[in-house]
């Protein structure tokens, strides 16, 4: 699986959009981008995923660069209970999620 | 929303000993995994099962673990002999089919001494 690099850390104001970075550029074809967060010590959280085209739910989007190296996660309101470590994995079955250590982003009152 | 159940929430045991670890996926989810965290470390994938066996596994998984869905709704990882370095959170997972969303559970933390 291809690997991905993220910012250590990032501050983001209430009610602001958090904009997440990732970098992925040994991506294969038929790798999918996925989004986890890890709020304190709970079990990861899936917030989205996509192979090529931009995705949005009810959490978040997904831009995805048309080369496919890179990636942005963007929470459009954060509150603080947003406030968690996120993960960008890339690979292309979910038997095997290779967490990295994530971006802890602190949202801040 | 649905969740995938574990139990115990703690677990407090000595070296050498043998612990089962319990899940209950999400009912109609066909691939079921644990995952753990040691404190302070990545989160790292252990096994996956579906379809009554396993379909990957990692270094981790050794000879000392294994995993059994001895009915319809439970899911669980043996650990045969623990050892200290054993200690860590384990999260089981599951998910309704490949390049879907996993749900894990909330996890169990295994505590040897």
């Amino acid at each position: 699986d291809a690997k991905t690099t993220q910012p250590t850390s990032m501050d983001c104001a209430e009610g602001r959009a958090a904009n997440l970075p990732c970098n992925h550029s040994t991506i294969s074809g038929n790798e999918y981008v996925y989004w986890y967060r890890q709020i304190h010590s709970q079990g990861p959280q899936y917030i989205i995923h996509g192979l090529k085209n931009n995705e949005t739910n009810e959490m978040a989007s997904l831009i995805i660069t048309e080369d496919r190296k890179s990636s942005t996660l963007i929470l459009p309101h954060a509150t603080l209970r947003d406030t968690a470590v996120y993960y960008c994995i890339v690979g292309s079955n979910d038997y095997k999620l290779s967490f990295g250590a994530g971006t802890t982003v602190t949202v801040r009152a | 929303e649905p969740e995938v159940t574990q139990t115990p929430s703690h677990q407090v045991t000595q070296m050498g000993q043998e612990v089962i670890l319990r899940c209950v996926p999400i009912s109609n989810h066909l691939y079921f995994y644990w995952y753990r965290q040691i404190l302070g470390q990545k989160v790292e994938f252990l096994v996956s099962f579906y379809n009554n066996e396993i379909s990957e596994k990692s270094e981790i998984f050794d000879d000392q673990f294994s995993v059994e869905r001895p009915d319809g709704s439970n899911f669980t990882l043996k650990i045969r002999s623990t050892k200290l370095e054993d200690s860590a959170m384990y999260f089981c997972a599951s998910s309704e089919g490949p390049n879907e969303k996993l749900f894990f559970g909330s996890g169990t933390q295994l505590s040897v001494l």
